[in-house]
C-alpha cells in the first residue's frame, strides 16, 4: 500500500527557475490538496482539486500553477521561484470532502 | 473570517495526562480535526469531531463545544512517542481545513 508519495523530498533551486513538485496517490481518492507549512503559521492551502480537470485556488495560490489530468497525480509548478516560496510543501487526498486527508512526506524546498 | 488559536508550546511529564485546547471563530462549521506531527515528518490523522461531546480512541480523546468554539485534545499515558506538535484544523463551510499554528508538546521523563 503505497498511499500518497512526493517527489522530490528534498530540493535547491536559485530565484526565477521553474520548480515542478510531484504528488502520487494510490487511493483513488476524488480529492487532492497541496499546502505549504512555514514555521509560526498554520498549515496554508495553496491550491486543490475535488476531481479530474477540476482544481480551485486555496489561501495562497500567487505563484503557484497545478494540473490535475489524471486522478492519482497531481503536481504543483513553482513557474519562477522567489526566496518567500521556501517551504515545506505537502501534497494530501481525501475520498471526500470531509473525510480525513492522508498526507505525503512533504518536499522541503530551498530558494536561494 | 476565521480565526484559529491555540497554546504555542506545553510541557508535561511521562505516564500523566496532559489536555490541549484548541478555541476558534467561524462562521460556517462543518468539523473538527486533530493532527499530530512529529518534527520533521508529515501530519498523521488522530480524531474527527462534528457533533458536541467527546470522541476516545485508547490513549487519545477529542472534545468538541460549538456553541464556545472550543475543543480539546486529552492525551492520557503519556509516553515519550508522544513529544510531537498537535495540529487544530476547523473545516469551514467550503469544506476547506484552516489550521491552527499547532502546539509543541514536551514530554519529559
Amino acid at each position: 500500500d503505497a498511499g500518497i508519495t512526493q517527489s522530490p523530498r528534498y530540493k535547491i533551486t536559485e530565484t526565477g527557475r521553474q520548480v515542478t513538485l510531484m504528488c502520487h496517490q494510490t487511493w483513488s481518492h476524488s480529492y487532492m490538496f497541496w499546502y505549504r507549512q512555514d514555521l509560526g503559521h498554520g498549515l496554508r492551502l495553496i491550491y486543490y482539486s475535488a476531481a479530474a480537470d477540476i482544481t480551485d485556488k486555496g489561501e495562497v495560490p500567487d505563484g503557484y500553477v497545478v494540473s490535475r489530468s489524471k486522478t492519482e497525480n497531481f503536481p504543483l509548478t513553482l513557474e519562477s521561484a522567489t526566496r518567500s516560496q521556501t517551504s515545506v510543501y505537502f501534497c494530501a487526498s481525501s475520498g471526500t470532502e470531509n473525510q480525513p486527508q492522508h498526507f505525503g512526506d512533504g518536499t522541503r524546498l530551498s530558494i536561494l | 473570517g476565521q480565526n484559529i488559536d491555540q497554546p504555542t508550546e506545553m510541557t508535561a511529564t511521562e505516564g500523566a495526562i496532559v489536555q490541549i485546547n484548541c478555541t476558534y471563530q467561524t462562521s460556517g462549521f462543518n468539523g473538527l480535526f486533530w493532527y499530530q506531527q512529529h518534527a520533521g515528518e508529515a501530519p498523521t490523522f488522530l480524531s474527527y469531531n462534528v457533533l458536541d461531546g467527546l470522541e476516545e480512541k485508547g490513549r487519545f480523546s477529542s472534545f468538541l463545544s460549538r456553541s464556545k468554539g472550543y475543543s480539546y485534545l486529552l492525551l492520557k499515558e503519556l509516553q515519550m512517542k508522544d513529544s510531537a506538535s498537535y495540529l487544530c484544523a476547523l473545516m469551514d463551510s467550503n469544506y476547506q481545513l484552516i489550521w491552527g499554528a499547532g502546539t509543541k508538546l514536551i514530554i519529559k521523563p
